[in-house]
C-alpha cells in the first residue's frame, strides 16, 4: 500500500521562527510531490509543486525539497507569521497523476 | 473567475436520502478528480475522468456512489441512500490531462448526515 507519513502532527511555533515540516512516500515511483495548504473547513490551496525529476522549488518564504531515493520532502517556511497558521499537506502524484496525501501537519505561529 | 467550483458549499441531509454534487472545472482542463476528506485525515483519491471518460474508482466509491462528466465538462457526484458515515467533505480537483500536471482544487463541499 502506498502510504505518505506526515511529521510531526502538530506544531507550534513563535513569530519570526524558521521551521521544517517533513513528509516521507513509501513508492518512489512518482511524478511529482506537492505541498498543500488547509484552512481550517476551506478547500486546498497549491502551494509547490515538484515534479520527480527536480530536487527543490521556492516560492517566497517557501522552498520545498524532494529526495526520491529516501522518499522524502521537506517544506521550509522562513520567518513564520501568524497568517501561516493552517495544516500542511503533502501528496505525492502517482499513475494517472492520483494524488495520495498524509495526513497533514496542523501549523500555529504564535505572537 | 476561472477557479475550479463546486456547488452547494454545505450540504445537510437525513440518512437514506439522495445528495448530488456538482463540480465545475477549470476551463478546458481535460481531467477532473474527485477525492474525500473526513475530519483530521487527508483527502482520499474516489474517481477520475479523462475528458468523459470515468477511468477509474477506488473501492472507496461503493455501489451508492455514481460519478458522471458528461460532455467533459462539468461533473456529478451522487450519492444514493445517505449514511452517516458518508459525512465528509468532497473535493474535486482539474487538471489539464497528463502525468505529472498540477492538480487545482475546488473549495470542496462539506456533506453531514444526520
Amino acid at each position: 500500500k502506498q502510504e505518505v507519513t506526515q511529521i510531526p502532527a502538530a506544531l507550534s511555533v513563535p513569530e519570526g521562527e524558521n521551521l521544517v515540516l517533513n513528509c516521507s512516500f513509501t513508492d518512489s515511483a512518482i511524478y511529482n510531490l506537492q505541498w498543500f495548504r488547509q484552512d481550517p473547513g476551506k478547500g486546498l490551496t497549491s502551494l509547490l509543486l515538484i515534479q520527480s525529476s527536480q530536487r527543490e522549488q521556492t516560492s517566497g518564504r517557501l522552498n520545498a525539497s524532494l529526495d526520491k531515493s529516501s522518499g522524502r520532502s521537506t517544506l521550509y517556511i522562513a520567518a513564520s507569521q501568524p497568517g501561516d497558521s493552517a495544516t500542511y499537506l503533502c501528496a505525492r502524484a502517482g499513475t494517472a497523476s492520483k494524488l495520495t496525501f498524509g495526513t497533514g501537519t496542523r501549523l500555529q505561529v504564535t505572537l | 473567475d476561472t477557479g475550479v467550483s463546486q456547488d452547494p458549499r454545505h450540504k445537510i441531509t437525513k440518512r437514506g436520502q439522495n445528495v448530488t454534487f456538482r463540480c465545475d472545472p477549470i476551463s478546458e482542463h481535460n481531467r477532473l478528480y474527485w477525492y474525500r476528506q473526513t475530519l483530521g485525515q487527508g483527502p482520499e483519491f474516489l474517481t477520475y475522468f479523462q475528458n468523459e471518460a470515468q477511468l477509474e474508482k477506488s473501492r472507496l466509491l461503493s455501489d451508492r456512489f455514481s460519478a458522471e462528466r458528461p460532455k467533459g465538462s462539468f461533473s456529478t457526484l451522487e450519492i444514493q441512500r445517505t449514511e452517516q458515515g458518508d459525512s465528509a467533505m468532497y473535493l474535486c480537483a482539474s487538471s489539464p490531462g497528463g502525468e505529472g500536471y498540477e492538480q487545482y482544487f475546488g473549495p470542496g463541499t462539506r456533506l453531514t448526515v444526520t
